[in-house]
This record gives structure tokens, C-alpha cells and sequence, in this order.
């Protein structure tokens, strides 16, 4: 079946420094999505990516698709405390509607 | 009102009880899901409704039932559950629309069976 790896499964930062976690799909995705679950939280969607290629700015965060929609990454510059949880990726292969494969996730902590 | 509601926040129960988890959402998404979330994991599948019928099943045992009695609600009913399935239930919502799938999840039930 559809696999999405997501890598490091943790990172442990200084405030002040970039972070990047990225997903890759055993299979091309129609679009990937991004989530972010605070500690003692429930998942928030942060950005749909759908095009080959895109590029997507949220203030600090970076969001990209790759040319192949197999991969995607985020970026955050200058870490801060309230950066810190879970962050996922989910791909859809466009098939069964509601089908959203997750990756492992990347365990974000921030030292102040 | 961009809100899942998702009652109750905790619940224990023994291996022969019978609960409910109950999930509202009034933003008119005509997509609603349960998810389980185990700690330190993604969330999984479990069920998936669109216009009010049951459109995938993850291969979920029976002792978890689902529910939609209307476009609004979503129900999980639960007996004769395990150890094992103690977790977090998440409930999310989207509009049925191709190519988008933003997820609403609501704030969970992290039930515990005794």
C-alpha cells in the first residue's frame, strides 16, 4: 500500500535556529497536506499543497511540492518556542476520497 | 463556526462496558471521519462518511460501530473493547470537494480501557 516516510522523526533546536522536515511518497500524490499537533493537542491543518513544483509561504514557514509530487518539505526559519509539536505531512493519491495517508510525523522541541 | 466538537474529553471504561464518543460539526462539511491516535503517532483511518453513508471502513473491528444520524453529527459507539484500544479518538470534518481535503479534527476523547 501507499507509504509516506517523513524524516527526522525528532529534532531538538535552539531558539533562534531553522528547522526542515521532509516526506517522501512511495507513490505521486494529487496533493500533500501539512499539520501541526501541539503537545496534549489535536492535529491543525496548516497549507494543501497540489501543484507540481509549488512553493507556499505561511510568515516563518515554508512549504514546498516536489517537481514529481513525490516529496515535500518544511521549512521554518528562526525557530521559536511556539514552533514547538508535532508536525505531518498526509498525502492523497486522488482515489478514495478521505484517504489520506500520514507520515510518521517530526517531534519539534525548542530550547529557549 | 469553524469548530469540531467532540464529547466527552475522557473516558474510562471496562472491557464489558458500552460507551459512546459523540462528534458535531456545524460548518456544513458533508465529509466526517474517526481517527485514532495512539501516543507519539500519526493518526489512523479508522472510518468515513460522505453524505451521510459510510464510505470507507479500515478494516476496524465490530466491537467499534459508527454512526451518522445526520450531516451534522457523528457518532462511535464502543463494547467489549480492549487494553489495547485505549488511545486518542479524533474526530475531523471537510467539504467533499476534489482536490481539497482540509481536515478539521476536533480536541479528541483519549479513553482508557481498564
Amino acid at each position: 500500500g501507499q507509504q509516506v516516510m517523513q524524516i527526522p522523526q525528532y529534532q531538538h533546536v535552539q531558539e533562534g535556529e531553522d528547522f526542515t522536515t521532509y516526506c517522501n511518497s512511495s507513490t505521486t500524490l494529487s496533493n500533500i497536506q501539512w499539520y501541526k499537533q501541539r503537545p496534549g493537542g489535536h492535529p491543525v491543518f496548516l497549507i494543501q499543497l497540489v501543484k507540481s513544483g509549488e512553493v507556499k509561504k505561511q510568515k516563518r514557514l515554508t512549504f514546498q511540492f516536489g517537481e514529481a509530487k513525490k516529496n515535500s518539505s518544511l521549512h521554518i526559519t528562526a525557530t521559536q518556542t511556539t514552533d514547538v509539536g508535532t508536525y505531518f505531512c498526509a498525502g492523497w493519491r486522488g482515489t478514495s476520497y478521505g484517504k489520506l495517508t500520514f507520515g510518521q510525523g517530526t517531534i519539534l522541541t525548542v530550547h529557549p | 463556526d469553524t469548530e469540531v466538537t467532540q464529547t466527552p474529553k475522557h473516558l474510562v471504561m471496562g472491557m464489558t462496558n458500552k460507551k459512546s464518543l459523540k462528534c458535531e460539526q456545524h460548518m456544513g462539511h458533508r465529509a466526517m471521519y474517526w481517527y485514532k491516535q495512539k501516543a507519539k503517532k500519526p493518526p489512523e483511518l479508522m472510518f468515513v462518511y460522505s453524505y451521510e453513508k459510510l464510505s470507507i471502513n479500515e478494516s476496524v473491528p465490530s466491537r467499534f460501530s459508527p454512526e451518522c444520524p445526520n450531516s451534522s453529527l457523528l457518532n462511535l459507539h464502543l463494547h467489549a473493547l480492549q487494553p489495547e484500544d485505549s488511545a486518542l479518538y479524533l474526530c475531523a470534518s471537510s467539504t467533499y470537494q476534489e482536490g481539497s481535503m482540509k481536515l478539521f479534527f476536533g480536541s479528541g476523547t483519549q479513553l482508557s480501557v481498564l
